[in-house]
């Protein structure tokens, strides 16, 4: 059972460069998220989906695109990488909140991504 | 509109003491509170949740957290900290999205 799956875990981009971070889990989640961390600033959220064919923007969506075509992949893509992207990528996943509002995430290790 | 906010970047203790992690909500509706924790280079870890009940709830690895209604705060809580607790701890916030703090630093000497 590998839970949360991303891929790179590092990359070093050139600005106006275009990439795509994976993230797959096998726990059979519903819903995914993208996170981004940077220091001193807690997690933001990219980009969120609650099923296969359903995504929605978080709070910092601006220069990022995701798709859900099956309920195990959420892959993030940098259009035309700049610097102010240069974060610590999280992919993370739960079932829901369901009825008691317990939405317990499972997050990913992370992939660092530096825009040089 | 939700947010969580933690007022301390670090927090320091000794090895054996007990160990307070503060954090404060603002939340329209019922609140759904969340701690995790972070290990240098890991993604988080969930530690425990406060969804309805009792105010004191407990965690992995000995935490717990005190849910007060009329301070707005949530704040994590071990009787004994150890070396291995220092980490990153994060407070969150939410019901399908979740809204996280600026996160604390724990530094627990020997």
């Amino acid at each position: 059972n590998a839970g949360v799956t991303q891929t790179p875990k590092f990359r070093i981009l050139k600005i106006g460069q275009s990439m795509t971070l994976q993230c797959t889990q096998d726990m059979n989640h519903n819903y995914m998220y993208w996170y981004r961390q940077d220091p001193g600033m807690g997690l933001k959220l990219i980009y969120y989906s609650v099923g296969a064919g359903i995504t929605d923007k978080g709070e910092v969506p601006n220069g990022y695109n995701v798709s859900r075509s099956t309920t195990e992949d959420f892959p993030l893509r940098l259009e035309l990488a700049a610097p102010s992207q240069t974060s610590v990528y999280f992919c993370a996943s739960s079932y829901g909140p369901g009825v008691s509002g317990a939405n317990v995430l499972t997050f990913g290790a992370g992939s660092r991504l530096t825009v040089l | 509109a939700q947010s969580v906010a933690q007022p301390e970047d670090q927090v320091n203790v000794a090895e054996g003491n007990p160990l307070t992690v503060k954090c404060t909500y603002s939340v329209s509706g019922n609140p759904y509170l969340f701690w995790y924790v972070q290990y240098p280079n890991r993604g988080l870890q969930f530690l425990l949740k406060y969804i309805t009940g009792d105010n004191l709830v407990k965690g992995s690895y000995g935490f717990e957290a005190e849910f007060n209604k009329s301070q707005t705060s949530f704040h994590l809580k071990k009787p004994s900290a150890l070396v291995s607790d220092s980490a990153l701890y994060f407070c969150a916030s939410g019901f399908q999205k979740l809204v996280f703090g600026t996160g604390t630093r724990l530094l627990v000497s020997p």
